[in-house]
């Protein structure tokens, strides 16, 4: 029963640099979501997809790029990294009308 | 736009006593959400209301949805330990493929 698996737990990135976090679920879930976490502010969606080969802007888009090509995958990309992309990056996916399972998280610092 | 508003931010309580904390909109919603977040992990929901004047438990936990629908409650009873971490509401605008978060109750519990 893994659920929500989330790669990396951890990274250091170097402003500028690229990297890609990996969501993946086993539940067959159609919807997938990629929230961004600060303190004080709760949780922010960045994007979000409705089924495979689907994606739409959150709250906050501007900075992420995100894909899903097989359904169990959802993959944030940062191309330029900026040290206000520190956070703490969450995972949810969910089915239709039912509330969201969420990853244990990747925390990601940007020097 | 639409927002959540959560009191207080932060508690500090001795182990034993009980708690309360709400959650409060402008907004109309159909149902509410509590989620948990325990330090290094994901949030976990708790507990979902889906009509209005609902009162739901879950162990020591009970919530209440609102008779406006534009609030929420959350109580635990004979606080533990184990009860610290963040505990969000959050409601989905329409649908479940945009749910909003609030920013969150901070509990330490005191042994």
């Amino acid at each position: 029963n893994a659920g929500v698996t989330q790669t990396p737990k951890f990274r250091v990135l170097k402003t500028g640099q690229s990297m890609t976090l990996l969501c993946a679920q086993d539940m067959n879930h159609e919807y997938m979501y990629w929230y961004r976490q600060d303190p004080g502010m709760g949780l922010r969606l960045i994007h979000y997809s409705v089924g495979e080969g689907t994606t739409a802007k959150g709250e906050v888009p501007d900075g992420y790029n995100v894909s899903r090509l097989k359904k169990q995958n959802f993959l944030l990309g940062l191309e330029s990294a900026a040290p206000s992309q520190t956070s703490v990056y969450f995972c949810a996916s969910t089915i239709s009308n039912q509330p969201q399972h969420f990853g244990d998280g990747t925390r990601l610092s940007i020097l | 736009g639409q927002q959540l508003n959560q009191s207080p931010q932060s508690m500090f309580i001795q182990e034993g006593e009980d708690v309360s904390m709400n959650c409060t909109s402008s907004s109309i919603f159909n149902t509410w959400l509590w989620y948990k977040q325990d330090p290094g992990e994901g949030p976990v929901l708790l507990i979902a209301l889906y009509k209005a004047g609902e009162l739901t438990s879950n162990g020591r936990l009970t919530a209440q949805f609102g008779i406006t629908r534009k609030d929420s409650f959350l109580n635990i009873s004979a606080s533990i330990p184990s009860d610290v971490g963040i505990y969000f509401c959050a409601a989905p605008k329409t649908s479940y493929d945009k749910v909003i978060f609030g920013p969150g109750t901070s509990l330490s519990v005191i042994p």
